[in-house]
């Protein structure tokens, strides 16, 4: 186990609802990164937090948002939901940054949109 | 821009033989690499990074690779496979040092008894 936890592990949306998904990092981190995973395919960068502030972003959407607690825990919030955002979704925590820290990684959000 | 080319989408390989999974990246700059290990219904699973220093590094596992800077190549390879390295496995390069990560598509590796 990696210490980095997120919540739902299962969620099922209609097209067009919202929805929130949760990471609580590891004990320590300050960093926050969310990535998408489609079937079958490697994980894609969305954005990352860090210290509160967002500190990067791939090339997703407005409809792609985030935000970062004081204590570090993340939400990824994704407006007007479509068919394609089925995916897993993946956080992973990890301290600061620099090239000797590890990213730890939580085991998904499998998000369904029919 | 940083990107990985994984050249196999799918691997068998016999339970004791070596195991090969390639990799090609391109940076425009020296670039931090990783590889992850995905195992069905678990969490992503870093087994060895590199970030500058060695050219070969040793990972978990039995697992090692080298990075090449002529070929642009992170190849990772395993003397002995063993029927619990079935997974997926994903070649990863890091935007910056802040751990943003771009992964290849993956290799899927398969071990035949």
């Amino acid at each position: 186990e990696t210490g980095v936890t997120q919540s739902p592990t299962h969620l099922i949306k209609t097209r067009g609802q919202q929805v929130t998904l949760r990471c609580s990092s590891q004990s320590g981190h300050n960093t926050v990164s969310w990535y998408q995973q489609a079937l079958g395919q490697g994980p894609q960068f969305i954005f990352q937090y860090y210290r509160e502030e967002e500190n990067g972003r791939g090339n997703f959407p407005p409809r792609f948002s985030g935000l970062q607690f004081p204590n570090y825990s993340s939400e990824l919030n994704v407006n007007a939901l479509e068919l394609d955002d089925s995916a897993l979704y993946l956080c992973a925590s990890s301290l600061a940054t620099g090239e000797n820290t590890e990213a730890f990684f939580g085991q998904g959000t499998r998000l369904t949109v029919v | 821009a940083q990107s990985v080319t994984q050249l196999d989408s799918h691997v068998s390989v016999s339970e004791g033989t070596p195991v090969l999974l390639r990799c090609n990246y391109s940076s425009s700059y020296s670039p931090s690499l990783f590889w992850y290990v995905q195992h069905p219904n678990k969490g992503l699973q870093l087994l060895l990074k590199y970030t500058s220093a060695a050219t070969l590094v040793k990972g978990i596992n039995g697992f090692e690779a080298e990075f090449k800077k002529s070929e642009t190549s992170f190849h990772l390879t395993k003397p002995s496979a063993h029927m619990s390295d079935a997974a997926e496995y994903f070649c990863v390069v890091s935007r910056n040092t802040g751990n943003q990560f771009y992964f290849g598509t993956g290799t899927s590796l398969t071990v035949i008894p």
